[in-house]
């Protein structure tokens, strides 16, 4: 299986901050990664796939860059909608796996 | 507009049984790859099961590969998970997904199921 590992677990940001999470994959992935955005009690919500597409309708202050087994989720300038639970999850092959999480919080 | 609603959760003992549904609507389910995900209480996320838009293939994680079957009911508009020998550690919120090519595009609010004597 492939491992997805996020850095960092927990990040301390305030509102206007410019945001990085970074995913790196135990294998080459290619650009087969996606992000997700998960607040307490909620569904995720997908935000990036193919590493770099931002879904539609998701702000474009979220942008997504890299490829191989190296990846970041940014976000230009943090706002109060925007704390919560990041996950990456390759999307190349199976079984789907998901980094553990960054949690962005104030 | 998409709409996902599981149901099908609740409290079960160790090595019992439930069957899991998800109602889909706003989008055409025979064409949709879809899976179901599910999140342990205070944990991540967790893929269990993909399944292609006739239902010809199927693919699971390893940790319930002969326990759980995903299937689907195009004419229904309904996705399944039929979950046997259940475990402790099976206890989440189990999410049913509408798939792109690969990714989660669309989620529902989840189903507890809860495994415990």
């Amino acid at each position: 299986d492939i491992q997805m590992t996020q850095s960092p677990s927990t990040l301390s940001a305030s509102v206007g901050d410019r945001v990085t999470i970074t995913c790196r994959a135990s294998q080459n992935v290619g650009i087969w990664l996606a992000w997700y955005q998960q607040k307490p009690g909620k569904a995720p919500k997908l935000l990036i796939y193919k590493a770099s597409n931002l879904e539609s309708g998701v702000p474009s202050r979220f942008s997504g860059s890299g490829s191989g087994t190296e990846f970041t989720l940014t976000v230009s300038s943090l706002q109060p909608d925007d704390f919560a639970t990041y996950y990456c999850q390759q999307h190349l092959n199976y079984p789907r796996t998901f980094g553990q999480g960054t949690k962005v919080e104030v | 507009e998409v709409q996902l609603v599981e149901s099908g959760g609740g409290l079960v003992q160790p090595g019992g049984s439930l069957r899991l549904s998800c109602a889909a609507s706003g989008f055409t389910l025979s064409s949709s790859y879809m899976s179901w995900l599910r999140q342990a209480p205070g944990k991540g996320l967790e893929w269990v099961a993909h399944i292609e838009q006739d239902g010809s293939e199927k693919h699971y994680v390893d940790s319930v590969k002969g326990r759980f079957t995903i299937s689907r009911d195009n004419a229904r508009n309904s996705l399944y998970l039929q979950m046997n020998s259940l475990r402790v550690e099976d206890t989440a919120v189990y999410y049913c997904a509408r798939d792109g090519s690969g990714w989660s595009v669309s989620w529902g609010q989840g189903t507890l199921v809860t495994v415990s004597s």
